[in-house]
């Protein structure tokens, strides 16, 4: 069965700062996607950035990257110059190609200090 | 962008009564859209997959007869609670993703709704 971890559950950030965020997952699959998703207080799902298996380049999307280790099934998430607007909490995701199910892991809760 | 809506935000009901909730795709169709359950500081645990014009595949664990699924339409998903009790109480989201040209994996997520049972 899929399963994702995320062993921090709350993390803090100075403003301006940069922070990583863990996230393991488990599969049997070779072909999967995965996936960082921030909720904020609204509570409204919000897609960070998404990285397919097959690809071994390292997803950007402006100050979120990610490391993306395939063979240790690791998935981590950088956040570079924190802004307050980034506190949330964050959740790692993962979706076996072709189930379209996302299992996503308990969540880290993350606080940006000014 | 690809927008999904849930109605209501907010529902109070008394115990034993059922609610309806729905879940629209606003600028695409939706192939396929999700019902997730959330409890306060917990993750999101998928209760259901529901496809247009098909009965909805539920996971292991979530009472069928209880939280009814209905994917009327490519636009359309509606969860209703059936006799409802306190510990239906939770947040509940949908979320639903494009199917056909140029989809991407990408499952597009409302904005939740929060059901308390009395």
């Amino acid at each position: 069965a899929q399963t994702v971890t995320q062993s921090q559950p709350e993390m803090s950030v100075q403003e301006a700062e940069t922070v990583t965020l863990s996230c393991t997952y488990d599969t049997s699959e070779s072909d999967y996607y995965l996936f960082w998703y921030k909720q904020p207080p609204s509570r409204q799902m919000i897609l960070v950035i998404r990285q397919e298996a097959y690809k071994q380049q390292n997803a950007t999307e402006n100050r979120f990257s990610v490391n993306f280790q395939k063979a240790a099934k690791s998935f981590s998430l950088k956040i570079s110059d924190s802004q307050l607007g980034d506190a949330a909490m964050y959740f790692c995701a993962n979706e076996q190609g072709g189930s379209e199910k996302l299992v996503f892991g308990k969540g880290t809760k993350l606080t940006v200090n000014p | 962008g690809a927008v999904v809506s849930q109605h209501p935000s907010r529902v109070i009901c008394k115990s034993g009564t059922s609610v309806k909730i729905e879940c629209r795709s606003l600028d695409f169709q939706a192939t396929t859209m999700f019902w997730y359950r959330q409890f306060p500081k917990k993750s999101l645990m998928l209760m259901a997959t529901s496809n247009e014009g098909s009965k909805a595949t539920y996971e292991q664990g979530v009472e069928k007869d209880k939280f009814l699924i209905n994917h009327a339409s490519l636009t359309l998903s509606t969860l209703t609670v059936t006799s409802a009790h306190p510990e239906d109480s939770s947040f509940y989201i949908c979320s639903a993703r494009e199917g056909g040209r140029g989809f991407t994996y990408e499952q597009y997520f409302g904005p939740g709704t929060r059901l308390t049972v009395t």
